[in-house]
């Protein structure tokens, strides 16, 4: 079977850095996903590491390991905007996702 | 606006009630999902379509529910007999797979089902 660890939620402070971690098991591994969801949103897709190491867009950057089954989203210059739910996800076509991380920024 | 829609945003039914929902993915996508997704967890794979043909069914899906994505285009998902479980956010959403296995999926704002 597939199944992915986030912890449910984090908090951080406006203009800090976070990390959100996600280990995984899954069989036919591809890659591993991030996707943000606003409260009442839907999911979208922020990055993408099929390779180890770190792929950096703007403030967000992900981070995977394959041989650890691990990988992590560093969010930098935090905004109050990014105030959401953060999904890591694997799987092409049939996507499997993580149950989230809130993550809750404090002016 | 050319991203994924959903149709209706909010349904309310009884239990027992068939209800529809309609998704049009983005136009020049040829793959289409449907995901179930409840307070708290992360969206759960429902079934896709490359084109009109639908490539798989999860487990999870019963018989009372159906997906259809007759030309191509639109995607039609119909739960009959709703019970107070099917209570959730149906989410689709879309790709463009041109050979190889693609990673990023287009999401819709989703379809909002209350069973009473």
């Amino acid at each position: 079977g597939q199944s992915l660890e986030q912890p449910s939620e984090v908090t951080a402070v406006e203009g800090a850095i976070v990390q959100i971690n996600c280990t995984y098991q899954t069989s036919g591994f591809y890659g591993l996903s991030w996707y943000q969801q606003h409260d009442g949103g839907a999911p979208t897709f922020l990055s993408y590491n099929a390779l180890d190491g770190l792929e950096e867009t703007g403030r967000f950057s992900s981070f995977l390991s394959r041989s650890d089954s691990y990988g992590y989203l560093l969010l930098q210059e935090l905004q109050m905007k990014d105030s959401a739910s953060y999904f890591c996800a694997v799987g092409v076509d049939k996507i499997i996702f993580g149950k989230g991380t809130r993550l809750h920024i404090l002016p | 606006d050319t991203g994924v829609s959903q149709d209706p945003r909010h349904k309310i039914t009884k239990r027992g009630q068939n209800v529809t929902f309609r998704c049009d993915p983005i136009s020049e996508h040829n793959r289409l999902y449907w995901y179930r997704q409840t307070l708290g967890q992360g969206p759960e794979f429902l079934t896709y379509f490359q084109n009109e043909a639908q490539l798989e069914k999860s487990r999870l899906l019963s018989d009372r529910f159906s997906a259809e994505r007759p030309k191509g285009s639109f995607s039609t998902l119909e739960i009959q007999r709703t019970e107070q479980g099917d209570s959730a956010m149906y989410l689709c959403a879309s790709s463009l797979v041109e050979g190889t296995p693609t990673d990023t999926q287009y999401f819709g704002p989703g379809t909002r089902l209350t069973v009473l």
